[in-house]
This record gives structure tokens, C-alpha cells and sequence, in this order.
């Protein structure tokens, strides 16, 4: 059965903070991994990492695939209150239905 | 990005009763339609697959003939909760998965609807 794992399941950091959010996956058929940021409505699109593509940064984001190690991580660098979310980490494997882990509550206090 | 919307945002309906969702790709063809479902603070759900003009594969504990979905286009997916009841109450998000300008094959999440059954 196909696993996506997240840690931590939340999390409480000072604005200006770095954080490192986690993701592992036991999946058949791997064909990406996906990073979304889900505040009150549907998940928006962060990252997509694949085998072709392992690392990705945008502004204070960036996230890194590490395909012997079944993992992804996703960086948030200088924090903002802003940022303060729900992470999901999803796989898409065979078929491309998104597998999702349960998230990261991310709250960033002024 | 990609633009995928859903009708209604927010629907309350009594129970025994039949409620509508629809998802339409807006400015791409979806090949591919996912419906999932968000219980609070849980996370995304798969519920099923449909493909353009054909049967929807549901997942395993979903009930194909409470939660019927059509797909009858490559730009709108519905999904019908038949005979509600309070514990379908739930957050219901499609995504849309098709070739874009911009990403080819990339999956795009519409806004989702809020569910609930009295």
C-alpha cells in the first residue's frame, strides 16, 4: 500500500525562522512529488520534483528530492506570518492520482 | 497557472437528499479528473479517477452509487452525493490533470466545496 508521511504534524516558529518540513513516501511506480500550501481553501501548488528535476527554489522556498532516501523536504528561509499554513506533501504515482500525507500545520507568530 | 473551478463553493442540503458538484477545467482540456475529499484537519483523500468518457474508478471503501461521477467532457467532471447524510458533510476538492500552455501534464486543483447536511 502506497505511503506518504509527513513530520512534523505541527509546528510553532518565531517570524524570521528557517523551517524544514519532511516528507517520506513508500510508493510503486514513483513518477513526482508535489509540495502544496493549503490555508482555509483547495491546496495551491508549491513544487513538483521528479526524478528529472530534484531541486527547486522559488523566492524563500526551496525543496529537494532525494530519491535514494524515499524523501523530500521543503524550506521556508526568513519566515513570515503569512506563511503560516497547512504544507501538504502528495506522490503521484501510476495512474496519477495524488497520494497525500497528512500535513504540516505551520504557524509563524509575529 | 492553469484555472479549474467548482460549483457551488458552499451547499447546505437536508438529508436523503441529492446534491451536485461540478468541476470545470476552464482554459485547458482535462484528460483526467480526481475528486477527493477533506474530513477537518485530516488530510486530502483520494475518492475516485474519471476519465473522459469513461467509467470512473473509485477507491477502495467508496461507494460508487452514493458518490456517482460523470465525466462526460474534457472540461467538466460532476460529482452527485446521492441520499445525503450528515456524515457525507465534508470539504470536496476536483483536480483536473491535462497538457497547458505553460506545464504540460500538470494537475490543478479547483477551490472546492463545502458540504454540509443537516
Amino acid at each position: 500500500e502506497d505511503k506518504v508521511v509527513q513530520s512534523p504534524l505541527s509546528l510553532v516558529v518565531h517570524e524570521g525562522d528557517t523551517v524544514t518540513l519532511n516528507c517520506s513516501y513508500e510508493v510503486t511506480n514513483f513518477r513526482s512529488l508535489l509540495w502544496y500550501k493549503q490555508e482555509k481553501k483547495a491546496p495551491t501548488f508549491l513544487f513538483m520534483l521528479t526524478s528529472s528535476g530534484i531541486e527547486k527554489k522559488s523566492g524563500r522556498l526551496s525543496s529537494i528530492l532525494d530519491k535514494k532516501e524515499l524523501s523530500s523536504i521543503l524550506n521556508i528561509t526568513a519566515t513570515q506570518t503569512g506563511d503560516s499554513a497547512i504544507y501538504l506533501c502528495a506522490v503521484e504515482a501510476s495512474g496519477y492520482a495524488l497520494n497525500f500525507g497528512k500535513g504540516t500545520s505551520l504557524l509563524v507568530t509575529p | 497557472g492553469a484555472v479549474v473551478s467548482q460549483h457551488p463553493s458552499r451547499v447546505i442540503c437536508k438529508s436523503g437528499t441529492s446534491v451536485k458538484i461540478e468541476c470545470r477545467s476552464l482554459d485547458f482540456q482535462a484528460t483526467t479528473m480526481f475528486w477527493y475529499r477533506q474530513f477537518p484537519k485530516q488530510s486530502l483523500m483520494l475518492m475516485a479517477t474519471s476519465n473522459e468518457g469513461s467509467k470512473a474508478t473509485y477507491e477502495q471503501g467508496v461507494e460508487k452509487d452514493k458518490f456517482l461521477i460523470n465525466h462526460a467532457s474534457l472540461t467538466l467532471s460532476t460529482l452527485t452525493v446521492t441520499s445525503a447524510h450528515p456524515e457525507d458533510s465534508s470539504f470536496y476538492i476536483c483536480s483536473a490533470r491535462g497538457e497547458t500552455r505553460g506545464s504540460p501534464y500538470e494537475q490543478y486543483f479547483g477551490p472546492g466545496t463545502r458540504l454540509t447536511v443537516t
